[in-house]
């Protein structure tokens, strides 16, 4: 079973400052590797893929990059709406199984 | 728009069952994997299990398997989960999520609301 591990567990950070989120795997994934935003009582939002593509509708100022077990999610300049909690996501080859890290809250200093 | 919607949680004691719903719109639901994610009350995103576009292929969270069932009916655009043999560590919110690929499991693109279950005698 695939491990992530992410860190820091929480990220203190002003608005216009930048955010950077690290997701580690047990073990290689290649790239298949997401990135989930969550808000307090919503539902999370996938907005980053197969490492580093945005999905849609998501802003250029989230970025992701990574590959193998070492994964990056970068907030080049953070918004008010951005405060939330971010989960990094893997799928291994088969079964395919799926599984979450544990979170990075972003959170206003 | 592509939008989910849950229903079917509640309150049931330990050892009931339950079936989850999650009406689909707005995409061809019989194109698409489907999968369900649970998130108990403070904690994380667990994945609980995933069904192919046409209901061929299942695949489960070893926390959840021989307990739980995915199932969907294409004619309806609904997923199912049906609960059985509950544990007060199924406790949560059940989200249910279209997966981003129409050819492989991957990536849970769009997500509904949730619906909230709770095992308490």
């Amino acid at each position: 079973e695939i491990v992530l591990t992410q860190s820091p567990a929480t990220l203190s950070l002003s608005p216009g400052q930048r955010a950077t989120l690290s997701c580690r795997a047990s073990q290689d994934v290649s790239n298949f590797l997401a990135w989930y935003q969550q808000k307090p009582g919503q539902a999370p939002r996938l907005l980053i893929y197969d490492a580093s593509n945005r999905a849609t509708g998501i802003p250029a100022r989230f970025s992701g990059s990574g590959s193998g077990t070492d994964f990056t999610l970068t907030i080049s300049s953070l918004e008010p709406e951005d405060f939330a909690v971010y989960y990094c996501q893997q799928r291994s080859n088969w079964p395919p199984l799926f599984t979450f890290g544990p979170g990075t809250k972003v959170d206003i200093k | 728009q592509v939008q989910l919607v849950e229903s079917g949680g509640g309150v049931v004691q330990p050892g009931r069952s339950l079936r989850l719903s999650c009406a689909a719109s707005g995409f061809t639901f019989s194109s698409y994997g489907m999968h369900w994610v649970r998130q108990a009350p403070g904690k994380g995103l667990e994945w609980v299990a995933v069904i192919s576009y046409d209901g061929s292929n299942k695949y489960y969270a070893d926390s959840v398997k021989g307990r739980f069932t995915i199932s969907r009916d294409n004619s309806k655009n609904t997923l199912y989960l049906q609960m059985n043999s509950l544990r007060a560590e199924d406790t949560a919110v059940f989200y249910c999520a279209k997966d981003l690929s129409a050819t492989h499991f991957n990536y849970m693109e769009v997500w509904g609301k949730g619906t909230t279950v709770i095992v308490s005698s």
